[in-house]
Formats: structure tokens, sequence, C-alpha cells
């Protein structure tokens, strides 16, 4: 559904550290999951994406994993750093209707 | 190729009053897509346009609307502002063809309304 009644989580973690962002979906239909970096004053930016039929994929310092059982992703960032520091959003695609839904994002501080 | 590009990127504007924004996608993107902002309520979808015809729409009042014209450059429009549409709307671009739905976001609007 709609994010709604914004806390935003947030996550501290040391330069360096790996650092892993989890994100509950809700709808059992989605078939199409991106993470978004979003830094302040700009828009969100695409990281990765990941298809229903995987449940895990690779990118430069990032991983994303599915867990469709419970509707779960994760999103795991090696060796950040200071430039990582940002909100973090996922979004599904509930298939083929041409409309993302967001997480409620996670606020990623990174400490030098 | 250059980003999605959105303007103006502020805006002010009184209670009562229309706005309306521009969206220019990806060069060869058909798909674009408007999103609100609020600390509130997230990130939130307008609607989405494909070859100039809407396709799907959020849940949002008539006052929202939106237009695609054929070189695929999009508009939003909102009138009768009230206070609560001080957002940050987002506009998306994605070619939307088979295995190629990512959306690409530009900067953003920043609207604030008095």
């Amino acid at each position: 559904g709609e994010s709604v009644g914004l806390h935003l989580p947030t996550l501290s973690v040391q330069e360096g550290d790996n650092s892993i962002i989890n994100c509950a979906y809700s709808n059992s239909a989605s078939d199409y999951f991106i993470w978004y970096k979003q830094e302040s004053g700009k828009g969100p930016q695409f990281i990765i994406d990941i298809r229903s039929n995987m449940d895990k994929r690779q990118g430069q310092r990032v991983t994303v994993l599915l867990n469709k059982t419970v509707k779960h992703l994760s999103l795991q960032i090696a060796a950040t750093q200071p430039g990582d520091s940002a909100v973090y959003f996922c979004a599904e695609n509930p298939g083929s209707n041409y409309k993302l839904t967001f997480g409620k994002g996670t606020l990623l501080t990174v400490n030098p | 190729k250059a980003g999605v590009t959105q303007t103006p990127r502020y805006l002010i504007k009184t209670r009562g009053q229309q706005v309306t924004l521009s969206c220019s996608p990806i060069s060869g993107h058909r798909s674009v897509s408007w999103y609100q902002q609020t600390p509130g309520q997230g990130l939130q979808f307008l609607f989405e346009y494909f070859s100039e015809t809407q396709r799907n729409k959020g849940n949002f009042p008539g006052r929202f609307s939106g237009r695609q014209f054929s070189n695929s450059r999009s508009e939003m429009n909102v009138s009768t502002l009230e206070l609560g549409d001080s957002a940050l709307y987002l506009c998306a671009s994605s070619p939307q063809r088979a295995g190629e739905e990512t959306q690409y976001f530009g900067p953003g609007t920043r609207l604030l309304v008095l």
C-alpha cells in the first residue's frame, strides 16, 4: 500500500563498514523492485533493480536480496563511504500498471 | 544522454492560484510519471503517460491533472492550490519496453503554497 505516517528509520555506520538496509513490500503480485538513493535537494537516483524471478543481484559495491516468501528486500552496501549518506527507498511495481509504490525510506548516515 | 529535466526548480504560489510544472524526459523515453513527495506521506504516485495517453492515475483529487505532448514532454497542472499541495514534485521517465521499466527521476520542482 501507500506510505503513511512517516517516521524515517535511520541507520548510522562507520566509514568502511558494510551497510544493510531493509524494506518490506506490500503486494505479492509485484514482479519488479528498485532501490533508489536520494540526497538532500535532489531527485531519487537509481541504484539497482531486481525481478521477482531472482533472489539476488549484484552491482558495484551493492547487492540486492529478495525474499518473496516474506515479501522482504534488502540492500547491502559494501565498504560504505561518506558519499553514501542519503535516504534510500525501495520501490515495487505490481505488474504492468506503470506505477511505483515506494517504501518510507531509510536515512543512512556514514560517520568518517 | 541528458537526464530528466524539470522546470521550474522552485516555485512560490498563494492559495487559490494554479500552477503548471514541466518535465522533459530522457531522449527516447516515451513514458513519463509524476510523483508528489512530502515529509508526511513520502513519495506518492500521481499519474503516468505514454504516447500522450494517461495509463494510470493515483489517488489525488481532480485538481491535479497532466498531459503529454507528441515529443514525450509532459506537464502537470494543479488548480486552486491548497497549503497541503506544498511538496516536491518529481517527474520520472522510462523506456517502458519489455525488460526496460526502470524509472529515472529528475531533480524535482519544489512548490511552496502560502
